[in-house]
C-alpha cells in the first residue's frame, strides 16, 4: 500500500487558517487522496477527498500538487471544535474501499 | 449518522475467555469493517466484509474471526482473548456519494 507522511502535531489559533500537509511520493495513478479526522473519544469522520484537482466542501479545502506527490488540507477558519487527529490516506481504486490509517497529525487549536 | 451501533460499548474480560463484539447497521450497506485502535496509533484494519458471508482479512487479523450472516450485522469474535487485544474497536461501513467510511462509536475492550 502507498504510504503517507504527516507531521506528528501542529498548532493553530482560533479563527485562523490551518494548512495540514501530507506527502505521498509513491502515489499511483488510481489512488484517491482522502482525509479523515478523529475528534477526542470518537470514531473517525470523513472530511474530503480528491484525485487530481483541488476540492472544496463545507468542512475544508484540499489542495493537490500538480505531480500528486503531496497535498494540503486547508481549514479556512479553525475553531476549537476542529481540534482532532487528521489522517491523510491513499485509497486504492478497486480496493473494496479499504483505508490504511497512519498516525495522523494532532491539531491543537488555541483560543 | 449512518445508523451504526456497536455493542457492548465497554467490556472487561479475562484472558482466555471468548468475546464477541457486534456491529449493527440499519441501511443495508454492503461493505463493513472492523478496526482496532491502540494508544498513539491510527486505526488498523482487522477484517472486512463485502456482503453476506463474504469476508476477508485485514492487516491484523490473527486471533480474530468474523461472521456476517445477514446484511445488518457484522460480528467480531476473539476466540480466546489475550491482553494484547485490549484496545478500542471501531466498526465502519461504506456509504455516501463518495463511498466514504462512516464509523460507529467504538467498543472499549479490556482483557485482564
Amino acid at each position: 500500500d502507498a504510504k503517507t507522511t504527516q507531521p506528528n502535531s501542529m498548532e493553530s489559533n482560533e479563527e485562523e487558517p490551518v494548512h495540514l500537509p501530507c506527502n505521498h511520493s509513491t502515489i499511483s495513478g488510481t489512488d484517491y487522496i482522502h482525509w479523515y479526522r478523529q475528534l477526542p473519544s470518537q470514531g473517525p469522520e470523513y472530511v474530503i477527498h480528491g484525485l487530481t484537482s483541488n476540492v472544496n466542501n463545507r468542512m475544508a479545502s484540499l489542495a493537490i500538487a500538480e505531480d500528486r506527490k503531496s497535498s494540503t488540507l486547508i481549514l479556512h477558519r479553525a475553531t476549537l471544535r476542529d481540534a482532532a487527529v487528521y489522517y491523510c490516506i491513499l485509497r486504492e481504486g478497486g480496493s473494496n474501499y479499504k483505508l490504511t490509517f497512519g498516525k495522523g497529525t494532532l491539531l491543537t487549536v488555541n483560543p | 449518522d449512518a445508523g451504526i451501533t456497536q455493542s457492548p460499548r465497554h467490556k472487561v474480560t479475562e484472558t482466555g475467555t471468548p468475546v464477541t463484539l457486534r456491529c449493527h447497521q440499519t441501511e443495508n450497506h454492503r461493505y463493513m469493517y472492523w478496526y482496532r485502535q491502540d494508544p498513539g496509533h491510527g486505526l488498523r484494519l482487522i477484517h472486512y466484509s463485502y456482503g453476506v458471508k463474504d469476508t476477508d482479512k485485514g492487516e491484523v487479523s490473527d486471533g480474530y474471526s468474523v461472521s456476517r450472516s445477514k446484511t445488518e450485522d457484522f460480528l467480531l469474535t476473539l476466540e480466546s482473548a489475550t491482553s494484547s487485544q485490549t484496545s478500542v474497536y471501531f466498526c465502519a461501513i461504506t456509504a455516501g456519494a463518495y463511498n466514504e467510511q462512516f464509523f460507529g462509536p467504538g467498543t472499549r475492550l479490556t482483557v485482564l
